[in-house]
């Protein structure tokens, strides 16, 4: 079945613990991307990857890291999370960038970070 | 810059009742436009995309949005909502940036 799995769908940390959202698509895209859905906000991009060893910054990149050392994974690391990064996260993948396809999203990640 | 503005932000409706949501986007170039919904505890799934051609597109469910350039809109509609409508809806528009754009999502509530 194709589909981007997140982990883990919940997640409690406390400020400063380093920690990885894993995100992996079976799909082979070539477009992969983090959001945050704040309430009111709608969402937001954190990073996004066209290919591998490929990133850019989206629109709220700070206290963030992603990588793209293989096609499938997309990893978003929180070096030293903070509150406000309290959020609930998005995966998404897609074949293609320029609208051409749709994006395909992961389950969610909920962070809280006291 | 491009932006997607979606005026609605809390929609109440009852069964049967008809949905008009909108969503009004900046940029004045080619768009693509997409509506996704997410039903509640769940993920993003697109409802309908235009990218060119006629300008009412039909998606899932018996939903259907229409592009009006000169309006630089693209509302959601349906005839007759149901229970199972309950979601939040994100409109969303990618330009000449290549970068997908959401908009801050409209909540819909139906009540039986």
């Amino acid at each position: 079945e194709a589909q981007v799995t997140q982990n883990p769908r919940y997640l409690i940390t406390v400020t400063g613990k380093k920690l990885t959202v894993t995100c992996s698509q079976n799909m082979n895209h070539e477009y992969m991307s983090w959001y945050r859905q704040d309430p009111g906000l709608g969402l937001r991009q954190i990073y996004y990857s066209m290919n591998v060893e490929v990133t850019d910054k989206g629109d709220v990149p700070e206290g963030y890291k992603v990588s793209r050392k293989e096609k499938r994974n997309f990893p978003l690391i929180l070096e030293s999370p903070s509150p406000n990064q309290t959020s609930l996260y998005f995966c998404a993948s897609s074949s293609s960038t320029g609208g051409g396809s749709p994006l395909h999203f992961g389950n969610g990640t909920r962070l809280t970070v006291t | 810059a491009q932006s997607v503005s979606q005026h609605n932000h809390h929609v109440i409706l009852s069964e049967a009742a008809s949905l008009e949501l909108g969503c009004n986007y900046s940029y004045g170039g080619t768009v693509n436009l997409f509506w996704y919904v997410q039903y509640p505890g769940q993920h993003l799934q697109l409802l309908l995309k235009y990218f060119s051609g006629d300008p009412l597109v039909k998606g899932i469910k018996g939903f259907e949005a229409e592009f009006i350039k000169s309006k630089f809109s693209f509302n959601l509609r349906k005839p007759s909502v149901q229970w199972s409508d309950t979601a939040e809806y994100f409109c969303a528009v990618i330009g000449n940036t290549d970068k997908l754009i959401f908009g801050t999502g409209t909540r819909l509530q139906v009540f039986p």
